[in-house]
């Protein structure tokens, strides 16, 4: 099972609302990561959890807050969001933080109104 | 930091044309993927390849390490093929191991 698996597809929030995007992977992978892609432009990085310990936080604004429960799911919890922040969010995983091969999921398209 | 430059920016390719997308970095890597990102968002990894060549199919990579660059080949296209190819390298800095994307190749294959 070479899959990551995010929920949900889409969402769309207003400013004021609290959501969070989930995402499961079942390949023993002891590195997640969250990205954020604007249309035609690459993903950028915002956080990364080795071995369920953040790593890697992107100077992300406190509106964005990480969760990694176990070492199969990630999460990221979504409050008081602004418009410019509408985009894909990408989960991700490796074996290894950012030396090994990189299994994407199918992202979340977010609106925020 | 690393840069990582892809050319072309933009590709048009006729069904069944072949295409060598080109990937570029300006300091020594400790490996190299290449994606493609398919029209309804999903990033695929097509190859992880530090150094050599490898083949899947249609598609084959070249890494020159030494030359710092890459090359993706696509053979006898399919508008299937259409989307934007990401390479990614990776480098190390002060904590730790970092993914640096190139801004992508956008490829559509007209039928």
């Amino acid at each position: 099972d070479t899959e990551v698996t995010q929920t949900p597809k889409h969402l769309v929030m207003g400013m004021t609302n609290k959501k969070s995007l989930k995402c499961e992977q079942h390949m023993g992978h002891r590195a997640m990561y969250w990205y954020k892609q604007k249309a035609k432009k690459p993903p950028e990085l915002m956080f990364v959890y080795s071995y369920e310990k953040l790593s890697i936080n992107e100077s992300v604004p406190s509106r964005f807050s990480p969760e990694c429960p176990n070492s199969s799911l990630l999460n990221l919890h979504l409050h008081a969001l602004q418009p410019e922040d509408s985009a894909l969010y990408l989960c991700a995983s490796s074996q290894v933080m950012q030396l090994e091969k990189l299994f994407f999921g199918s992202g979340t398209q977010l609106s925020v109104l | 930091g690393i840069q990582v430059e892809q050319s072309p920016p933009d590709l048009i390719l006729q069904e069944g044309a072949n295409s060598t997308l080109r990937c570029n970095f300006s300091d020594s890597v400790n490996n190299l993927q290449w994606f493609h990102q398919n029209p309804w968002g999903q990033l695929i990894n097509l190859f992880y390849i530090p150094s050599g060549t490898k083949q899947n199919g249609r598609l084959s990579a070249t890494t020159v390490a030494t030359e710092r660059y890459s090359l993706l080949y696509i053979s006898s296209s399919q508008t299937t093929d259409s989307g934007v190819y990401f390479c990614a390298v990776t480098t190390t800095m002060e904590y730790g191991n970092k993914l640096v994307f190139g801004a992508g190749t956008i490829l559509r294959v007209k039928s």
